[in-house]
């Protein structure tokens, strides 16, 4: 079974800017979720998807935003980048639920200039 | 917020030595889970532990859980110079909500 893939795996965004990261989770897991990695946050929740539906939202400002398909590939954009977005955006998938084993994928790096 | 602490935040220990890390949590959880992450990678799966277990097994990783200490123990036997990755844990707050994670350990396996 192919594991969870991201695209594109880096980004150069600068300030002001949007940026739309894309995940597709394992063949039939249901669940997504989305978290940003930085050195001094560490991985903090964004928000979890389930059947094009968001079921849990993390801490961050209205700029965060994601969406679900029917197929359970998943997006998030972020709109209006600032310096302090810069982090290694990571997407997981489980089966049903969020508190279940997580499979991630190896993530996007983004980098706001 | 952070849900999950580990302790400690980074170690340094010889091949073929043991290696036991430390997460405290908050609130009352349903699952603890660790994860491993290779610089800057996705993280992997290791093992989930429910409220209503106090040891697990896999292969060379042993997890313990104390709820009344809201205390979990990550211990990796007969380290490799492979185990070299950050350790991560991660508490559930209740049934159908995500995944929170700690800071993480740092684990440096020098041969």
């Amino acid at each position: 079974k192919a594991g969870v893939t991201q695209t594109p795996r880096y980004l150069i965004k600068t300030r002001g800017q949007q940026v739309t990261l894309s995940c597709s989770p394992i063949s039939g897991h249901r669940s997504v979720s989305w978290y940003q990695q930085t050195p001094g946050q560490g991985l903090q929740f964004l928000f979890e998807y389930f059947s094009e539906t968001q079921r849990n939202k993390g801490n961050f400002p209205g700029r965060f935003s994601g969406r679900q398909f029917s197929n359970s590939r998943s997006e998030m954009n972020v709109s209006t980048l600032e310096l302090g977005d810069s982090a290694l955006y990571l997407c997981a998938s489980s089966l049903l639920t969020a508190e279940e084993t997580q499979y991630f994928g190896p993530g996007t790096r983004l980098l706001v200039l | 917020s952070q849900q999950g602490e580990e302790d400690p935040q980074a170690l340094s220990i010889q091949e073929g030595e043991n290696a036991t890390m430390n997460c405290s949590y908050k609130t009352s959880i349903n699952n603890l889970q660790w994860y491993r992450q290779n610089s800057g990678r996705g993280l992997v799966h290791l093992i989930l532990i429910r409220s209503n277990e106090r040891e697990k097994h896999s292969g060379r990783l042993r997890v313990t859980l104390d709820t009344s200490k809201k205390s979990s123990s990550l211990l990796i036997t007969a380290s490799r110079a492979a185990d070299t990755a950050s350790y991560f844990c991660a508490t559930d707050i209740q049934a159908g909500t995500a995944l929170i994670f700690g800071k993480g350990t740092t684990l440096s396996v020098s041969s």
